[in-house]
């Protein structure tokens, strides 16, 4: 199985701020990897797909980059709306496998 | 637009089947264009995935699951299910349906709580 090590596992940030979260596979997957936001109580959200392309709707201060094994969810500007749990998604071999998630919070 | 509903038991017993149906509106499930599968997450903690099945008929799931579980597709009526035998208090969870697309899961229920106690 792939494992997927997510990292930061918690985060605490200002409105305004950059944050990066990384993925790391522990081998490659090409760019077979989403990022999702999942709020309380709520369905996961795609934001990103092949680790670089914007899902429809999302704003643009979302943004991934990497290939292979490593991987990054940007956010250029929080917004109070964007605290919230992110996963990544690996979907390169079966069992598909999430990292462990990242919970973004308020500083 | 694609939507996804989950339906089924929200409490089972210990060692009966979980059966969860999810119902695909706004598409053909039969569609090649995606693919579906059942992801859950156990309170407090992070995302697990079930399994898919493809349009051809092809299953795979996680191997963790993999002799208690069975995915299976009713194309008469748009749905998808999932069984999930000789449950334990470890399967309590909330279970999402999805749908996939080449860039993974996409489309995805709400989701349901199942609660496994005697």
């Amino acid at each position: 199985d792939i494992q997927m090590t997510q990292s930061p596992s918690s985060l605490s940030a200002s409105v305004g701020d950059r944050v990066t979260i990384t993925c790391r596979a522990s081998q490659g997957i090409r760019n077979d990897l989403g990022w999702y936001q999942q709020k309380p109580g709520k369905a996961p959200k795609r934001l990103i797909y092949a680790a670089s392309s914007l899902q429809s709707g999302v704003p643009s201060r979302f943004s991934g980059s990497g290939s292979g094994t490593e991987f990054t969810l940007t956010i250029s500007s929080l917004q109070p709306e964007d605290f919230a749990t992110y996963y990544c998604l690996q979907h390169n071999s079966y069992p598909h496998t999430f990292g462990q998630g990242t919970k973004l919070e308020i500083k | 637009q694609l939507q996804l509903q989950e339906s089924g038991p929200g409490l089972v017993k210990p060692s009966e089947t979980l059966s969860l149906t999810c119902t695909v509106s706004g598409g053909s499930i039969s569609s090649s264009s995606y693919y579906w599968g059942w992801i859950r997450q156990p309170p407090g903690k992070g995302l697990e995935w079930i399994g898919s099945i493809y349009y051809s008929g092809s299953t795979y799931y996680n191997p963790s699951l993999k002799s208690r579980v069975t995915i299976s597709v009713d194309t008469s009526k748009n749905q998808f299910s999932l069984k999930l035998s000789s449950v334990t208090a470890a399967d309590t969870a909330v279970y999402y349906c999805a749908g996939g697309d080449p860039g993974g899961m996409d489309v995805w229920g709400q989701g349901t709580t199942v609660t496994v106690s005697s």
